[in-house]
């Protein structure tokens, strides 16, 4: 069974701090990506990543970054939390490009004050 | 316009019922279609693809109209522990998944 597990279920941060989100899998998926679900907006990506250090843009990466160092960790960082982060954040993983199954962590929501 | 629509319901429904959802996207190259449930303070989890033919998973059945950019989600029978968000997802083959904002779905006895 695939587990894909995110470092908290909730957090709450200040204005301006730093926010590390892990995310780990572990069924030696090539891809991973991280989401925000905002209500009636549906998931919107962040950030993917389908190799070891690699890496891209998706539709809302503004202050955001991401980090993947092994194959079955990668980060979500925000850099200088603001309240409009305040969301929560889907980590997923899939095993090969294109339309394929995507396996989602628990979530992490997370508020910034 | 956003690129994958959903009636956000919620639709109540009693036990028993029939109960039926579409979807519709806007880029007309997508090529593979999904419905995943959310529970309340859930993650998703995929429910089913959507084949071009239609396909069949017991109680639900999942219709793609390419010609129409819509696919639907008819659950029969529905129980209880049906009542959730149902999220449409689309995809054009590369890493561009596309989700709906969720039809919110509630089964009462």
């Amino acid at each position: 069974d695939v587990k894909v597990t995110q470092s908290s279920r909730y957090l709450v941060k200040r204005t301006g701090e730093k926010v590390f989100l892990e995310c780990v899998q572990d069924m030696d998926h090539e891809n991973m990506f991280w989401y925000r679900q905002d209500p009636g907006l549906g998931l919107r990506l962040i950030y993917f990543s389908y190799d070891v250090k690699m890496k891209e843009k998706g539709d809302i990466p503004e202050g955001y970054s991401v980090s993947r160092e092994k194959k079955e960790r990668f980060s979500l960082i925000l850099e200088s939390a603001s309240t409009n982060q305040t969301s929560m954040y889907l980590c997923a993983s899939s095993f090969q490009t294109g339309g394929v199954r995507q396996y989602f962590g628990p979530g992490t929501r997370l508020t910034v004050t | 316009r956003k690129e994958v629509e959903q009636d956000p319901g919620p639709f109540n429904v009693p036990e028993g019922a029939t109960v039926a959802f579409n979807c519709t996207y806007s880029n007309s190259a997508s090529q593979s279609f999904f419905w995943y449930r959310q529970d309340c303070r859930k993650e998703p989890k995929l429910l089913m693809s959507v084949y071009s033919s239609g396909n069949e998973d017991g109680r639900f059945t999942a219709q793609l109209n390419r010609a129409s950019q819509y696919i639907s989600l008819l659950i029969r029978d529905s129980k209880l522990s049906d009542s959730a968000t149902y999220l449409c997802v689309v995809n054009d083959n590369n890493n561009d998944m596309r989700f709906g904002a969720g039809t919110r779905l509630t089964v009462k006895p």
